[in-house]
């Protein structure tokens, strides 16, 4: 079936700092991809869409200079955290749409555990 | 606007019972109607979905729900509970062209021996 790659699954780092997750389909091509955080024991909050080739489409309440997402090919699409400060802390998950199914749900990734101190 | 609602925060049930996890949904159209399911520190594993046509929708792990229109609802389903099914479950909503989702409070099922 097809498989959505997050990288890294945890990551721990100082506040201050900006971290990279990269999000992957493996196997199909998406050219939609959906950036979620989910807080402890809490659903998941859509941040942000990202497009294949143009700027990400982000949810009200959403900082976009803080939360950067690219999206450059059909089977990458990256969300940068920067300057990252312990209220960042959270589980992001990505998940994308294959270009080949329209109509079928997302795929998702494992999630990434983000740890700032 | 669109929105889940799964009124139960938690639910225990015993090892070999059945289960139905409840789930309401408002949305102007005919909605696409998902559930997953949440192992912790995991992403998210789709269970089940309804599109379009026969309103009783079977999944896997024999898990099962039932589309009801007039009741904007959308319950989870399985006869005879396993230990393993123990996790978050989540019922969600697809909708516009975007086909963004949108997803209910979670539901924490416990399984007792």
């Amino acid at each position: 079936g097809a498989v959505v790659s997050q990288h890294p699954s945890r990551v721990i780092c100082k506040s201050g700092t900006s971290v990279k997750i990269e999000c992957r389909s493996l196997d199909f091509q998406a050219t939609t991809m959906f950036w979620y955080r989910q807080f402890p024991k809490k659903s998941l909050m859509l941040m942000a869409t990202s497009n294949e080739g143009s700027k990400a489409t982000y949810e009200q309440g959403v900082e976009k200079d803080k939360f950067l997402i690219n999206h450059a090919s059909l089977t990458l699409s990256t969300l940068t955290v920067t300057s990252a400060h312990p209220e960042d802390s959270s589980f992001y998950i990505c998940s994308a749409r294959d270009k080949a199914f329209s109509n079928q749900p997302q795929h998702f990734g494992d999630g990434t555990r983000l740890s700032i101190l | 606007a669109q929105s889940v609602t799964q009124p139960d925060i938690h639910i225990t049930v015993s090892e070999g019972a059945s289960l139905e996890l409840r789930c309401n949904y408002s949305y102007g159209a005919t909605p696409y109607l998902f559930w997953y399911v949440q192992s912790p520190g995991q992403g998210l594993q789709l269970l089940l979905k309804y599109f379009s046509g026969d309103t009783l929708v079977q999944g896997i792990k024999g898990f099962e729900a039932e589309f009801k229109r007039s009741q904007s609802s959308f319950n989870l389903r399985k006869p005879s509970v396993h230990w393993s099914d123990a996790a978050e479950y989540f019922c969600a909503v697809g909708y516009t062209g975007g086909f963004k989702t949108i997803f209910g409070a979670g539901t924490r099922l416990f399984v007792k021996a």
